[in-house]
């Protein structure tokens, strides 16, 4: 175990729908960052958060939006999922400053 | 641009066959470099942190190095169960959000 908590683990939904996942960070981090995984692809950077704040945004889509609450849990919404959104999601944290992420486990999204 | 870039690509190796793997980056000064190991589906699991050229870092059968323009992931004796996609990625000095800049993977398989 991370430390960091994606849920759901998996989820299946169908085109056009909307979708929230949820990441509470490892205990102490301030600093939440998205990233998006297709399949047999690299890690694409999609937003990061710090203390509830947008700090940096990546390749998100328009119909990507996130937030960071104050208890420092984050949720990535999707919206108007198209087939090309199937990926795996994974949320990292970090405390801000010198030094690597720790990552979840992954939400694996898959749009039919 | 800075950019992160590792070799090869994939790499079948044969059960107790040590080798090397690569990752050059063109960052100007760097904050930090960082290794990371992903299984298929699951989050990338942190394996070193490297910051200053000279730097050598060991765990059970992988030891990392850093020199000014490239990081070396040296595998010694792999076994089966050391299957995996390796990452590196880089942390530049100029970035106030403190990004990780990463490589695509070097996806390596042990044949036992």
């Amino acid at each position: 175990d991370s430390g960091v908590t994606q849920t759901p683990k998996h989820l299946i939904t169908a085109t056009g729908q909307r979708v929230t996942l949820r990441c509470s960070p490892r205990s102490g981090d301030l600093s939440v960052y998205w990233y998006q995984q297709s399949l047999d692809q690299g890690l694409q950077f999609l937003i990061q958060y710090y203390n509830g704040e947008e700090r940096a945004k990546g390749n998100i889509l328009e119909r990507f939006s996130a937030q960071q609450f104050p208890d420092l849990h984050s949720e990535l919404n999707l919206s108007s999922l198209e087939l090309g959104d199937s990926a795996l999601y994974f949320c990292a944290s970090s405390a801000f400053g010198q030094g690597g992420y720790t990552f979840g486990s992954g939400t694996r999204l898959t749009v039919v | 641009e800075d950019q992160v870039t590792q070799s090869p690509e994939a790499l079948r190796l044969q059960e107790g066959e040590s080798s090397s793997l690569n990752c050059s980056y063109t960052v100007s000064g760097l904050r930090g470099l960082f290794w990371y190991r992903q299984d298929p589906g699951k989050g990338p699991e942190f394996l070193f942190t490297l910051y200053s050229a000279g730097e050598e870092k060991e765990k059970e059968r992988l030891k990392a190095t850093l020199t000014k323009k490239e990081s070396f992931l040296h595998i010694t004796a792999p076994k089966p169960e050391d299957s995996a996609t390796y990452l590196c990625a880089v942390q530049a000095p100029w970035d106030s959000n403190y990004q990780l800049i990463w490589g695509a993977g070097t996806k390596l398989i042990i044949k036992p």
